[in-house]
């Protein structure tokens, strides 16, 4: 079954240092995602990404955030400058033009 | 602003008995909801999606959507211990694929 993939799965950052998770997404899927669930909160979304720019964004997508497909693979989110408040579980999702989103693992990232 | 409420448990059910998972949303014109479960330290995982009033069944889950009351539930039948679990509802928040999530209601089902 395809499936999306994340890494790293867990990362350990200080505060103020820049940090790129990455996602595979499946094949053929054409519209991306980031979320993220802070440790027992909401599952909040970020941005969505489709034929290479952002198609909607949240208030926490503020300029610190950034996406991009650099290779046509993988699809990245960029923290320019973590905050404490940052460490929260980040998931990828895909999907076609339909309305399952599919889910990778998650990447956890922990900002000291 | 859209918000999804759900109690967020933990709701304990008996093997073998309905669990029924409750969901009520503050956007009237909201027309797609979805059920996600969600195991501990994993990915939400999409059980079932419900666009239209009434009932829609799969397997040993049921959604119930009534729109007028803005509430949605999901109801499984014979309940397992692997059912245990984050139970979370979910509308769009704007675009396809921008989902407002509630809390999640966390389900415990004991053998």
């Amino acid at each position: 079954e395809p499936e999306v993939t994340q890494t790293p799965s867990h990362q350990v950052t200080q505060m103020g240092q820049e940090v790129i998770l990455r996602c595979v997404p499946i094949s053929n899927h054409l519209y991306f995602y980031w979320y993220r669930q802070i440790l027992g909160q909401k599952v909040e979304f970020l941005v969505s990404f489709y034929n290479n720019e952002i198609s909607e964004k949240s208030e926490i997508f503020d300029d610190q955030f950034s996406v991009e497909r650099p290779d046509g693979s993988n699809f990245t989110l960029k923290i320019r400058s973590t905050k404490l408040e940052d460490s929260a579980m980040y998931f990828c999702a895909t999907n076609t033009n339909t309305g399952e989103l599919f889910f990778g693992e998650g990447s956890r990232l922990t900002v000291l | 602003q859209k918000e999804v409420e759900q109690n967020s448990g933990p709701l304990s059910v008996p093997e073998g008995a309905i669990a029924s998972l409750n969901c009520t949303y503050s956007d009237r014109g909201s027309q797609s909801f979805f059920w996600y479960r969600q195991y501990s330290g994993k990915s939400p995982e999409l059980i079932m999606s419900i666009y239209s009033n009434g009932d829609k069944e799969d397997g040993r889950f049921t959604a119930q959507l009534n729109k007028a009351s803005q509430y949605v539930s999901l109801l499984i039948r014979d309940s397992q211990p692997s059912d245990s679990a984050t139970y979370l509802c979910a509308l769009y928040g704007g675009s396809q694929g921008n989902l407002i999530f509630g809390k999640g209601t966390k389900l415990s089902v004991k053998p």
